[in-house]
């Protein structure tokens, strides 16, 4: 199984430029998460989604966009990228909805906008 | 607001020495805990979980924690460090009301002395 697996790893944007990540998870995990993790910030909810075609803001969700059109797929966008962007995204899946909730994780994307 | 609180940002300790990482946290109820791992490069891996039960759980790699209810604690353990062991660790908390979505603390990076 390769679990959560995220597209591209790393990539550098100019200030205004647009890119989507893409997230893909092959557990068959109803629920999707995007986080961002910065040096002493810990991991910051963007945006989550309950299942296909559902997403939901978390809770830093200004500049960014998500869609869920397949189950196994999350995709994040950024439409006009910004230097305070730069951040490590991880994406993560799970099984259930309750707090009793494990999350795997994918690798992450490096992104740097200068 | 649920918060996780892990006061101690950097711990450096000597391979084979004994290991406790302290997490906090805020919230009226009982929460679900855990303890996840970030080894450089990759992304966040579930060491334990604390759902109800025995308070002393037992996770991967040889690590351990202890949910104290009175302390609101639940500091994670580890009786003889190994190299490998250096990377970044993070205590989150998950809620039943909270749509699944886990709140991370802000991490406490690991560093092994030889």
């Amino acid at each position: 199984n390769a679990g959560v697996t995220q597209t591209p790893k790393f990539r550098v944007l100019k200030t205004g430029q647009s890119m989507t990540l893409l997230c893909a998870q092959d557990m068959n995990h109803e629920y999707m998460y995007w986080y961002r993790q910065d040096p002493g910030m810990g991991l910051r909810l963007i945006h989550y989604s309950v299942g296909e075609g559902t997403t939901a803001k978390g809770e830093v969700p200004d500049g960014y966009n998500v869609s869920r059109l397949k189950k196994q797929n999350f995709l994040l966008g950024l439409e006009s990228a910004a230097p305070s962007q730069t951040s490590v995204y991880f994406c993560a899946s799970s099984l259930r909805l309750s707090g009793a909730n494990v999350l795997t994780f994918g690798a992450g994307s490096r992104l740097t906008v200068l | 607001a649920q918060s996780v609180t892990q006061p101690d940002i950097h711990i450096t300790v000597s391979e084979g020495a004994s290991l406790e990482l302290r997490c906090n946290y805020s919230y009226g109820a009982t929460p679900y805990l855990f303890w996840y791992v970030q080894s450089p490069g990759q992304g966040l891996q579930l060491l334990l979980k604390y759902f109800s039960g025995d308070t002393l759980v037992q996770g991967i790699k040889g690590f351990e924690a202890e949910f104290k209810r009175s302390q609101s604690s639940f500091n994670l353990r580890k009786p003889s460090v190994h190299w490998s062991d250096a990377a970044e660790y993070f205590c989150a908390v998950g809620l039943n009301t909270n749509a699944g979505k886990s709140t991370f603390g802000d991490g406490t990076t690991l560093t092994v002395k030889p």
